[in-house]
């Protein structure tokens, strides 16, 4: 899998919009680029996938250049809840069942 | 919609003791993968199976072993426990269907907290 690089933390106010970076220069030409989101002491949460370009859902937007060796996760107008950590995971479509690798995530504050 | 059910969710055990921890899949989902997250640590991946056969091997030890059953609910075993066991240990599902499935969704359950004294 490709090795991955997002902040370790980020602080954010209410109502702002988000966008956290992650970096994956290894990215494979097979490799999905996938957001998971954990609470404290709650499984992962599956929040977003892409390829390229552009991915929208009604929780985040996903952004992803063309040279596909980073990619943003962009959340607007947080609010309190959405305090945890987001992982970002890069892997291959080869089986489809291949176990997720969590690199260190990125630590959401949000304040009120 | 129905969800991955992990039991017991919270487990208390002295050093060198035994554990079971179990898992229900989601209905029709086809693998199952556990991980494990120490306290202040990232998810690790421990093993998975798929219809019953084991899929994939990840940092599990050899004192634990896990299997799935023919209702697709999954144990894992751990013995000899020893202090750094103490975590969270999940449980998630998936169904690969091909086209127009997330390949890297998988559903995680509530997790078993494990304390080892």
């Amino acid at each position: 899998l490709a090795k991955t690089t997002q902040p370790i933390s980020m602080d954010s106010y209410e109502g702002q919009e988000v966008n956290i970076t992650c970096s994956h220069n290894n990215i494979a030409t097979n490799d999905y680029i996938t957001w998971y989101q954990q609470f404290p002491s709650q499984g992962p949460r599956f929040i977003i996938q892409g390829y390229k370009t552009k991915v929208t859902n009604e929780v985040a937007s996903l952004f992803i250049p063309a040279d596909r060796k980073s990619s943003t996760l962009s959340l607007p107008r947080v609010s309190l809840s959405d305090t945890a950590v987001y992982y970002c995971l890069v892997g291959d479509e080869g089986t489809g069942r291949r176990a997720l690798t969590f690199g260190s995530g990125t630590r959401l504050q949000v304040q009120p | 919609a129905a969800g991955v059910i992990q039991s017991p969710r919270h487990l208390i055990k002295e050093k060198r003791e035994t554990a079971t921890l179990k898992c229900y899949p989601i209905p029709r989902h086809d693998t199952v993968y556990w991980y494990q997250q120490g306290p202040g640590q990232d998810p690790q991946f421990l093993i998975s199976f798929y219809e019953k056969m084991q899929s994939d091997k990840g940092s599990i030890p050899d004192r634990f072993s896990a299997q799935q059953f023919s209702d697709y609910h999954s144990e894992l075993n751990m013995s000899s426990l020893e202090l750094g066991d103490s975590a969270l240990y999940f449980c998630a599902s998936s169904l690969v269907t091909g086209e127009g499935r997330s390949y890297n969704e998988q559903f995680f359950g509530p997790g078993t907290r494990l304390t080892v004294l």
